[in-house]
């Protein structure tokens, strides 16, 4: 099966620019994730979202980040504008509705690669 | 709130040599413990994961771990390491309630030398 497909892999910006990146998840994933990976740092989840309704945006800095799944399928995650401390490596995950038999296993993209300048 | 610990950001092994990546839990509830892989500009794979079944999981590659209460640890390990298991190691916790929502530790990068 076609795994998580992000995209743009690499991204330079400078401070105070706006960015977005997009993820497809696999096919019949219900629940999609963000998380952002900085260098040295574990993934830190950003946003879950079950179909197109969020299910879990705490930790979301909503001055700056937006994310959407309108369809239930693609997402996008938007920054803007961007901050030095916004580098990182940003992951799109995705997985089953939980509850169903291997819901609790996360299938990752190869991640969008942000370096604010 | 759930949470891992990593003891070691990076771990040397020679190829041949046993592997052993700690990790430690902290949860008021069962969890679900996670081994994840990084290899270099690629996403996370799943190794193995802990579902409160069998305490000695076995995972792909040769890795497996051992969940253990009363150690509150769950550390990885592979009998003979391979250069191809370089790589940054992930454990991570969700607990039974929102299994898919994974808390992850800060890594162990596995270093494999000649």
């Amino acid at each position: 099966e076609a795994g998580v497909a992000q995209s743009p892999r690499y991204k330079i910006i400078e401070k105070r620019q706006s960015v977005a990146f997009w993820c497809n998840p696999i096919s019949g994933h219900a629940t999609l994730y963000w998380y952002q990976q900085i260098l040295g740092q574990g993934p830190k989840l950003l946003i879950q979202f079950q179909n197109n309704g969020v299910v879990d945006d705490s930790q979301l800095p909503k001055d700056r980040f937006s994310a959407e799944r309108l369809k239930g399928v693609d997402s996008t995650l938007k920054i803007q504008p961007a901050k030095l401390e916004d580098s990182a490596v940003y992951l799109c995950a995705s997985s089953l509705v939980p509850g169903t038999s291997g819901a609790n296993v996360l299938t990752f993209g190869a991640g969008s690669r942000l370096t604010v300048l | 709130a759930q949470s891992v610990t990593q003891l070691g950001s990076h771990v040397s092994v020679s190829e041949g040599a046993l592997v052993l990546l700690r990790c430690n839990y902290s949860s008021s509830v069962p969890p679900y413990l996670f081994w994840y892989v990084q290899y270099p500009n690629q996403g996370l794979q799943l190794l193995l994961k802990y579902t409160s079944a069998a305490t000695l999981v076995k995972g792909i590659n040769g890795f497996e771990a051992e969940f253990k209460k009363s150690e509150t640890s769950f550390h990885l390990t592979k009998p003979s390491a391979h250069m191809r298991d370089a790589a940054e190691y992930f454990c991570a916790v969700s607990d039974t309630g929102t299994a898919s929502k994974l808390t992850f530790g800060t890594g162990t990068r596995l270093q494999v030398t000649l």
